[in-house]
C-alpha cells in the first residue's frame, strides 16, 4: 500500500511569514510523529499523535509551533512567524500502535523548508 | 532517558561484513533497540529491531548483550548502496524516543 506522503516537498518562505506542512500517514496506523532535522544533523523528536489526541506537546521548540490531527489520519504543523532558524527538514512518521510497544515507524520524505 | 553513543563515521569496503556499535548505558527495561538507514533528502527506513540477544532479518542482524548496555548492527557483505547514515534509536515511550547522532557509512568499490 501507499507509505506516508507530505506535502510540499519544498517549501521557500520569508521571515516572518507562516507555513503550513501536511502529513498523510499510512491508512490505519494510529500513532503519527513529528520530527525535525537539521542539516547533518539527527533527528529532533517535534510531537506525538495518538489517535487526535497529541498526550505530550514538550518537543515543540516554541509556541509558534502547532500541530492538529483530524479523523484520526492527516495532520498538519504550522509554523507562525518563521524565522531562519526555523530552516530544516521536517519529518512525520507514523506507526501501526505507537509506544509502549515500540513498534516500527513508517517515515514519509519530509519537507525541506527554507526561511529567508 | 537512554542516549544512544555511535560512532560519527565508518568506512569499508564492497563485500564486507561491517559491525556498527551503539552504546546505551541508561537504556531501561521496557525499551527497544531500533536501527534505522537514511539516505540522502529520504527520510529514514527501518532496518531491524530487537529487546535482547540476537535478532536476524533478511538485510542485517543485530546483537544485543545481556545487560543491554550497548547494541551491534551488522551488515553482512555490503555494497556501494549501502553507503548512509545509520540511527540507533532506543526507546519505547513516545518521550523516551532519543536518536543518536547517526554513523555515516562509506561503502568503497
Amino acid at each position: 500500500g501507499a507509505g506516508v506522503s507530505q506535502s510540499p516537498s519544498n517549501k521557500v518562505t520569508e521571515k516572518g511569514k507562516d507555513v503550513e506542512l501536511r502529513c498523510d500517514p499510512i491508512s490505519g496506523h494510529t500513532a503519527l510523529y513529528w520530527y525535525r532535522q537539521s542539516l547533518g544533523q539527527g533527528l529532533e523528536f517535534l510531537i506525538y499523535f495518538q489517535g487526535n489526541s497529541a498526550p505530550d506537546k514538550s518537543g515543540l521548540p516554541s509556541d509558534r509551533f502547532s500541530a492538529e490531527r483530524t479523523g484520526g489520519s492527516v495532520s498538519t504543523l504550522t509554523i507562525q512567524r518563521t524565522q531562519q532558524e526555523d530552516s530544516a527538514v521536517y519529518l512525520c512518521a507514523s506507526s501501526l500502535t505507537g509506544p509502549p510497544r515500540g513498534d516500527t515507524q513508517y517515515f514519509g520524505p519530509g519537507t525541506r523548508l527554507t526561511v529567508l | 532517558l537512554a542516549k544512544t553513543t555511535q560512532p560519527i563515521s565508518m568506512d569499508s569496503y564492497e563485500g564486507q561484513e561491517v559491525n556498527i556499535t551503539c552504546s546505551h548505558n541508561n537504556i531501561a527495561t521496557n525499551d527497544y533497540i531500533t536501527w534505522y538507514q537514511q539516505f540522502p533528502s529520504q527520510g529514514p527506513r527501518f532496518i531491524i529491531q530487537g529487546y535482547k540477544t540476537k535478532v536476524t532479518n533478511e538485510v542485517a542482524s543485530l546483537f544485543i548483550p545481556a545487560d543491554r548496555k550497548s547494541s551491534t548492527l551488522s551488515l553482512p557483505r555490503v555494497s556501494l548502496s549501502d553507503t548512509a547514515v545509520y540511527y540507533c534509536l532506543v526507546g519505547s515511550y513516545y518521550y523516551q524516543l532519543i536518536w543518536g547522532a547517526g554513523t555515516k557509512l562509506i561503502i568503497k568499490p
